[in-house]
C-alpha cells in the first residue's frame, strides 16, 4: 500500500533547463511535504518542503508546487545544473506522536551539460 | 561536525550470523529511526524510538531488535541473518517530526 507514489523512475534534461519532479499521494491526512535529494553512497538530504496549508514554496532554483485537491505535489528545479543529477525522493508526514516520514520510491534525475 | 553517523558502511556476512549497526546522533534530537531500503529502492520506517522508548515497529521480524542506551544512540541488531535481509540501512533522527537528518547508511549483503 504505497501512500506516495513517484511513477517516472527517471528523467533526463538538459542543463539550463526546467526540471520537474511529480510526486502523488493517497493519504489527505498528511500534514507536510518534503523532497530529499540523495546522491549514491550518501544518506538523502533534506532540500525543501511545504505544509498541506500552502500551495507553493520557492527556495532559489528549487519552488514545491502542492494540489491538495488533487493530492499532487511536483518540484521544479531551474535551471538545472548537472549537479542537481541525483535520485530524488518525495516524501510526506502525519505530524504526531508517533509521525513518520513516508517515503515514494525516487526519481533519478540525469542533468546533461 | 554536528551529523546522525553510522557503522559500519559497508557488512557482509554469511546467512545465520548476528550483526550489529551501531547508529549515533549529536544533533541534541530526541527522535531516532531506522530505514530500509530494500532492491527496489523503497525506503521504509522500521523502527522508531523517542527518547530511548519505542514508538513505532513497522511489522519487523523479530530478529531484528533496536537498542537505545540513550538518546543519541539506536543500534540495530539483527539474528540469523537471512539473504532477503540484504539491503541498505539508514539511520535518522528528528526533533519536531519532520526534518529528519539521515546518516550515510549501511549496505548489508548476506551471502
Amino acid at each position: 500500500d504505497q501512500q506516495v507514489k513517484q511513477n517516472s523512475p527517471s528523467l533526463s534534461v538538459q542543463e539550463g533547463r526546467i526540471s520537474i519532479l511529480n510526486c502523488d499521494y493517497t493519504n489527505s491526512m498528511f500534514d507536510y511535504f518534503l523532497w530529499y535529494k540523495k546522491y549514491p553512497a550518501e544518506g538523502p538530504t533534506f532540500l525543501i518542503s511545504i505544509s498541506s496549508i500552502k500551495d507553493k514554496n520557492e527556495d532559489g532554483r528549487f519552488t514545491v508546487f502542492l494540489n491538495k485537491s488533487a493530492k499532487h505535489l511536483s518540484l521544479h528545479i531551474v535551471p538545472s545544473q548537472p549537479g542537481d543529477s541525483a535520485v530524488y525522493f518525495c516524501a510526506a508526514i502525519l505530524t504526531g506522536a508517533n509521525s513518520k516520514l513516508t517515503f515514494g520510491k525516487g526519481i533519478t534525475l540525469s542533468v546533461r551539460p | 561536525d554536528t551529523a546522525v553517523s553510522q557503522t559500519p558502511k559497508y557488512l557482509v556476512t554469511q546467512m545465520g550470523n548476528d550483526k550489529s549497526i551501531k547508529c549515533e546522533q549529536n544533533l541534541g534530537h530526541d527522535t531516532m529511526y531506522w530505514y530500509k531500503q530494500d532492491s527496489k529502492k523503497f525506503l521504509k520506517i522500521m523502527f522508531s524510538y523517542n527518547n530511548k522508548e519505542l514508538i513505532i515497529n513497522e511489522t519487523v521480524p523479530n530478529r531484528f531488535s533496536p537498542k537505545s542506551p540513550d538518546k543519541a544512540h539506536l543500534n540495530l541488531h539483527i539474528n540469523s541473518l537471512e539473504l532477503g535481509d540484504s539491503a541498505v540501512y539508514f539511520c535518522a533522527s528528528s526533533q519536531v517530526g519532520y526534518g529528519y537528518t539521515f546518516g550515510s547508511g549501511t549496505r548489508l549483503t548476506v551471502v
